[in-house]
């Protein structure tokens, strides 16, 4: 099966600094990757995704890479808020039978510091 | 006001007993999904359910029961055999299984077995 990991665990930065989260996954037949930001006692909410077809996406202050022959891809948020802090969870969605279901990496603290 | 509720958002329970956490959503999605989310862990997939009466095991669907009898509603039962059933435990939807079908988190229950 599909195996994600996600790095840092723990990000602290200054607020208005730029943070980096990466992620690597195992299946190259993966072809969908989402990240979500799930904060404090809440469900996860996607924030933005990228198809394997698409190297980069960008929405405002938030964007993402994807590499797909290093089988691995990044979220970048710039400009970092207090309100960016949370947790964040980047996926990776392989095909099970005729669905496909997402695998998660184990999440990133990001700690904005005003 | 549609979305995915989650009830209780807090629940305990003693050790040996089973215990059902709701799930429901209005947005008469078909795909249904149960996570288990711990510390420093990703989200694990418990059961899912693409369609009414009709579920399928994740990977971590020993000691866990599920039932799709409406397509509003994807209850949870944590059994007895559950060996270590404290966690926060997270339902989803989305519109069906597909690559891109985003999915759509509730806010979670957190079930401590004392």
């Amino acid at each position: 099966g599909e195996n994600v990991e996600q790095h840092p665990s723990t990000l602290s930065v200054q607020e208005g600094d730029s943070a980096v989260i990466k992620c690597t996954y195992s299946d190259s037949a993966s072809n969908y990757f989402p990240w979500y930001k799930q904060e404090l006692g809440k469900g996860p909410q996607l924030i933005i995704d990228i198809r394997s077809n698409v190297g980069e996406k960008k929405d405002q202050r938030i964007a993402v890479t994807l590499n797909k022959t290093a089988k691995h891809f990044s979220l970048h948020i710039t400009e970092t808020q207090p309100e960016d802090s949370a947790v964040y969870f980047c996926a990776a969605s392989r095909r099970s039978g005729g669905s496909y279901i997402p695998t998660f990496g184990r999440g990133t603290s990001l700690i904005v510091h005003p | 006001d549609g979305g995915i509720t989650q009830s209780p958002k807090y629940l305990f329970r003693k050790e040996g007993q089973n215990v059902t956490l709701s799930c429901e959503q209005n947005l008469n999605h078909d795909a249904m999904y149960w996570y288990r989310q711990d510390p420093g862990q990703g989200l694990r997939l418990i059961y899912y359910s693409q369609i009414v009466n009709d579920f399928q095991k994740g990977d971590i669907a020993e000691g866990y029961s599920v039932s799709r009898e409406k397509k509003e509603s994807f209850p949870l039962t944590v059994t007895s055999a559950q060996k270590n059933p404290t966690a926060f435990y997270l339902c989803a939807s989305s519109i069906g299984l597909a690559l891109l079908d985003t999915q759509y988190f509730g806010p979670g229950t957190r079930l401590t077995v004392l």
